[in-house]
C-alpha cells in the first residue's frame, strides 16, 4: 500500500526556519517524482516544488524559487520541505504528493503539515 | 503561466442530480489535465487523469471530457459524499491548478 506519511503540525515566529518531511512507502522511492503544494487558509491549491529522488533533480514554481528548499534522502525515503526565513504569509497547510508514472499527476497525497507562523 | 478558470465557483444541487463543472485553460493544454476532489479537512483526491481516464477506484458516475483548452468534470448523479470542493489542474506547461468549484446541498 502507497503511504505518504507527513510531519507533524508546527507553530514558529517570523524569521525562524523549518523543515518538514514526508515519508514515504509502499513503492519504490528513487524511481518517482514528488512534489509539494500549499494551501493557503480558506483557499485553493497552489504547486510549489517537485524532486526526484534518484538523481535530486528539481524544479520550482515561479513564485516558490528562492523562497523554499526542496531535498529528498533515499535512505530513509523521505523528502522535505524547508524555509530559512519563515514569514507570516507562509501559514499553510503543507502537502506532499507522488507524481504518477509517466505523467505528472499527483495521484498519491500525504495527510498534510499545518504551518502557523506568528508573531 | 498558464492559467485554469474553473466555473461556475459554487453549484447548489440536490443528491441524484447531474453536476457539469467547467476548467478552460488560458493556452491549450492538450489532454494534460487532471481532476481532483477535497472534502474538509482531507487531503485532495485524484479523480480523472489525461481529461478522461478515470484514477484507480474511482466510481463510474464519474467522467472527464475535453481536449486544448476546454475541459468538462460530470457527475452523473450526485451521492451525498460528491459534495466537495473539485480542482482542475495541468501539466502541459509546469504545474498549476484552478481555483476551485464548490459543489453544495441545495
Amino acid at each position: 500500500e502507497v503511504q505518504l506519511v507527513q510531519s507533524g503540525a508546527e507553530v514558529k515566529k517570523p524569521g525562524e526556519s523549518l523543515k518538514i518531511s514526508c515519508k514515504v512507502s509502499g513503492y519504490s522511492f528513487t524511481f518517482y517524482w514528488i512534489g509539494w503544494v500549499r494551501q493557503m487558509p480558506g483557499k485553493g491549491l497552489e504547486w510549489m516544488a517537485m524532486i526526484y529522488p534518484g538523481d535530486s533533480e528539481t524544479r520550482y514554481g515561479p513564485s516558490f524559487q528562492g523562497q523554499v528548499t526542496i531535498s529528498a534522502d533515499k535512505s530513509i525515503s523521505t523528502a522535505y520541505l524547508q524555509w530559512s526565513s519563515l514569514k507570516a504569509s507562509d501559514t499553510a497547510m503543507y502537502y506532499c504528493a507522488r507524481v504518477s508514472p509517466g505523467g505528472g499527476d499527483f495521484d498519491y497525497w500525504g495527510q498534510g503539515t499545518l504551518v502557523t507562523v506568528s508573531s | 503561466e498558464i492559467v485554469l478558470t474553473q466555473s461556475p465557483a459554487t453549484l447548489s444541487l440536490s443528491p441524484g442530480e447531474r453536476a457539469t463543472l467547467s476548467c478552460r485553460a488560458s493556452q491549450s493544454v492538450s489532454s494534460y489535465l487532471a481532476w481532483y476532489q477535497q472534502k474538509p479537512g482531507q487531503a485532495p483526491r485524484l479523480l480523472i487523469y489525461d481529461a478522461s481516464s478515470r484514477a484507480t477506484g474511482i466510481p463510474a458516475r464519474f467522467s472527464g471530457s475535453g481536449s486544448g483548452t476546454d475541459f468538462t468534470l460530470i457527475i452523473s448523479s450526485l451521492e451525498p459524499e460528491d459534495f466537495a470542493v473539485y480542482y482542475c489542474q495541468q501539466r502541459s506547461n509546469w504545474w498549476t491548478f484552478g481555483q476551485g468549484t464548490k459543489v453544495e446541498i441545495k
